[in-house]
């Protein structure tokens, strides 16, 4: 089945403590993003990756970081999470790096720092 | 820079009646227009999108949308809404050329009440 996925699905962490999102996919996409879900403000859009070793911020970055090693996953990096990065995360991939590709979504990270 | 705009936060439509989900942007060039369809506890769904050509677009579930370039809107209409159409609703935009970027609105709850 083509999908997306990421894990953990529910995280409680501290402030400070060091955490990887992880998401994967099985499509062979080339383009990979990070999203953050937050009432009222929609989606936004954390870093993105039109491919292997070539990423790119989005509106949001700053206490982020990404990787892309391999063409099929795309782990997120919080090294010093704080509580305004309490939020819903979605990672998404689409095909190609053609701006008309649609997007597919992974299932969601709710992240909670305390 | 690239925008959206959602102006409601929640349309609410009486079953079997027609719904339109509103959505304006602003673009400096050529755009790419985007929905999406959040069911609770899920990740997004693409339901259509506007690339060139026809200023109509269907998509998934019966659901249509018409770009008006004139009014930089691209409003999501479906002619009778289902009690399982409820869920939140997100227009995006993505520029023909220059960024990769995505931006997303602020997301419109719909509910359609039997």
């Amino acid at each position: 089945e083509a999908q997306v996925t990421q894990n953990p699905r529910y995280l409680i962490t501290v402030t400070g403590k060091k955490l990887t999102v992880t998401c994967s996919q099985n499509m062979n996409h080339e383009y990979m993003s990070w999203y953050r879900q937050d009432p009222g403000l929609g989606l936004r859009q954390i870093y993105y990756s039109m491919n292997v070793e070539v990423t790119d911020k989005g509106d949001v970055p700053e206490g982020y970081k990404v990787s892309r090693k391999e063409k099929r996953n795309f782990p997120l990096i919080l090294e010093s999470p704080s509580p305004n990065q309490t939020s819903l995360y979605f990672c998404a991939s689409s095909l190609g790096q053609s701006s008309y590709n649609e997007q597919f979504f992974g299932p969601g990270t709710r992240l909670t720092v305390l | 820079a690239q925008s959206v705009a959602q102006p409601e936060d929640q349309v609410n439509v009486a079953e079997g009646n027609p719904l339109t989900v509103k959505c304006t942007y602003s673009v400096s060039g050529n755009p790419y227009l985007f929905w999406y369809v959040q069911y609770p506890n899920r990740g997004l769904q693409f339901l259509l999108k506007y690339i060139t050509g026809d200023n109509l677009v269907k998509g998934s579930y019966g659901f249509e949308a018409e770009f008006n370039k004139s009014q930089t809107s691209f409003h999501l209409k479906k002619p009778s809404a289902l009690v399982s159409d409820s869920a939140l609703y997100f227009c995006a935009v993505r520029e023909f050329s220059g960024t990769y970027k995505y931006i997303f609105g602020t997301g419109t709850r719909l509910k359609v009440l039997a």
